[in-house]
C-alpha cells in the first residue's frame, strides 16, 4: 500500500487566502484524523472520521477551519481566510478497526502551511 | 483529558550507546503508541503497545498499563536514531483520539 497520502507538501501563502489541504488514507482504513503540530502546542488533533463522518471536532480552532470527507478515500481541510498563525505542519492519519490487535494510527507525510 | 509526560526532554549520546524513554500518562488507556520523527517530519510507527512488551531489534518498549507508564529501550544506538521520540494514548473506551507527549529529542553523535 502508498500509506496515507497528503498534498501538497508544502504551502505558503499570503494572509486572508483559502488554503485547501488534501488527504488519502489508507485504502480500506474507516478512520481518518487531522492534527496540527506546532513548536508552541505540539501534536494536537483538529477532528476525526468515521466511516466519513465527523465524530469529535472539538479540536477545530476556529469557525475558519473546516473539514469534509465525501468519500472513503478523500479527505479535505480547509482554512479560510488563513492567518500568520495557522502556520504548522498539518498531518493527515488513518486507522482501522478492523484488526483489534493493531489498533494503530498511521501517518502522512505532513503539509508544512506557512501563512505570510 | 488525559495527561502525558515524557522524559528526559532531550538526550544527547555517542553511537553505540544505551537509552531509555519513559512515558507517563494520567489515567487508564486503551491504546498506547511509540513513534519516532525522522529529521525530514516523517512520523513513524514504532510500537503499538497498550501493555506487555515488544521488541523490534535495536528498539523494545514496555508498557506497565496497572502503574501508568511506558519505556521505550534503544540498544546501540545510531545517527539515524536521531530525532523526536513521541509516546501517545488514548484514554478511556473510546475511539479516536490520541493524546501526544511533548517528545523527547534525541541526537546520536558519530
Amino acid at each position: 500500500d502508498a500509506g496515507v497520502i497528503q498534498s501538497p507538501r508544502h504551502e505558503v501563502t499570503e494572509m486572508g487566502q483559502e488554503v485547501t489541504l488534501r488527504c488519502k488514507p489508507i485504502s480500506g482504513h474507516d478512520y481518518l484524523f487531522w492534527y496540527r503540530q506546532t513548536m508552541m502546542r505540539g501534536l494536537e488533533l483538529l477532528i476525526y472520521f468515521n466511516n466519513n463522518v465527523p465524530i469529535d471536532d472539538s479540536g477545530m480552532p476556529e469557525d475558519r477551519f473546516s473539514a469534509k470527507m465525501p468519500n472513503a478515500s478523500f479527505s479535505t481541510l480547509k482554512i479560510q481566510p488563513s492567518e500568520p498563525r495557522d502556520s504548522a505542519v498539518y498531518f493527515c492519519a488513518s486507522s482501522t478497526l478492523a484488526d483489534s490487535s493493531t489498533d494503530t494510527q498511521y501517518f502522512g507525510p505532513g503539509t508544512r502551511l506557512t501563512v505570510l | 483529558g488525559i495527561q502525558v509526560e515524557q522524559s528526559p526532554p532531550d538526550l544527547i549520546l555517542q553511537e553505540g550507546a544505551n537509552s531509555t524513554l519513559r512515558c507517563n500518562f494520567s489515567d487508564s488507556v486503551n491504546n498506547l503508541q511509540w513513534f519516532h520523527q525522522n529529521p525530514w517530519g516523517q512520523l513513524i510507527n514504532l510500537f503499538y503497545i497498550p501493555s506487555g512488551t515488544k521488541q523490534n531489534g535495536r528498539l523494545s518498549a514496555t508498557t506497565v498499563a496497572t502503574e501508568r507508564y511506558s519505556l521505550l529501550y534503544i540498544s546501540s544506538s545510531q545517527t539515524t536514531d536521531s530525532g523526536v521520540y513521541f509516546c501517545a494514548v488514548r484514554g478511556g473506551t473510546s475511539y479516536g483520539k490520541l493524546t501526544f507527549g511533548q517528545g523527547t529529542i534525541l541526537t546520536v553523535h558519530p
